[in-house]
């Protein structure tokens, strides 16, 4: 069956510098959510998606900006990327009223 | 404020025995619950989940049991195996409106090592 798919799968920038990452959900999935997780920690809620719109925020920096497109794939875009954005960012997609089923991740390394 | 607790951070269980993995939750608008299980560098995986309206759901070696008054739920894998070994993150969700269940909050993972 056809999963999350979620590029690229390592990412290695430099402070301030901007990064994008891509998530292409499920078929026939509308909603997309995006998901931190810092070394040791569980994973944390940044935003949501349904129907190309915002339908929820978690605890995302101001720096940080996301969108679903018409294919209803979605883009976190990351700027004045600092150390302590270093982690892996999950995509995770359901449609309306289903379980949520995770991407392989991202893992972004900021020097 | 961890609204979702894992309290045991790891568990060693022998192969062909009970795993029982444990979680507590502080929310009462949560209303579904789920158990992931995670490998290192990969997504996590769904496993089995539960609404507020039931108290056991069962899925083959999985069985996850809800105690609402408690605020409690538990993941019973019987047999355990060696495969099984693995962080598992318990989850929890509110309807955020309608009957779309909204974003995960999670625990803090247990790891569980099955040993041959």
């Amino acid at each position: 069956a056809a999963g999350v798919i979620q590029s690229p799968r390592h990412l290695i920038k430099e402070k301030r510098e901007t990064a994008t990452l891509k998530c292409y959900p499920i078929p026939r999935h509308d909603t997309v959510y995006w998901y931190q997780q810092g070394p040791g920690q569980d994973p944390q809620f940044l935003i949501s998606f349904y129907e190309k719109m915002q339908s929820d925020k978690g605890s995302i920096p101001d720096r940080f900006s996301a969108q679903q497109f018409s294919d209803y794939h979605s883009e976190l875009n990351m700027s004045s990327l600092e150390l302590g954005d270093s982690a892996l960012y999950f995509c995770a997609s359901s449609s309306y009223t289903s379980t949520q089923y995770f991407g392989p991740g991202t893992r972004l390394t900021v020097l | 404020d961890q609204q979702v607790k894992q309290n045991s951070p790891s568990l060693s269980v022998q192969e062909g025995r009970i795993s029982i993995l444990n979680c507590d939750y502080t929310n009462s608008m949560f209303d579904y619950f789920l158990w992931y299980k995670k490998y290192p560098a990969e997504g996590p995986t769904f496993l089995i989940s539960i609404s507020s309206i039931k108290d056991k759901n069962e899925d083959g070696r999985f069985t996850v049991f809800l105690n609402k008054s408690a605020k409690h739920l538990s993941l019973h894998i019987v047999p355990s195996q060696p495969g099984d070994s693995a962080v598992y993150f318990c989850a929890a969700s509110a309807r955020a409106g309608g009957t779309s269940y909204g974003k995960l909050t999670f625990g803090q993972g247990t790891i569980l090592t099955v040993h041959p």
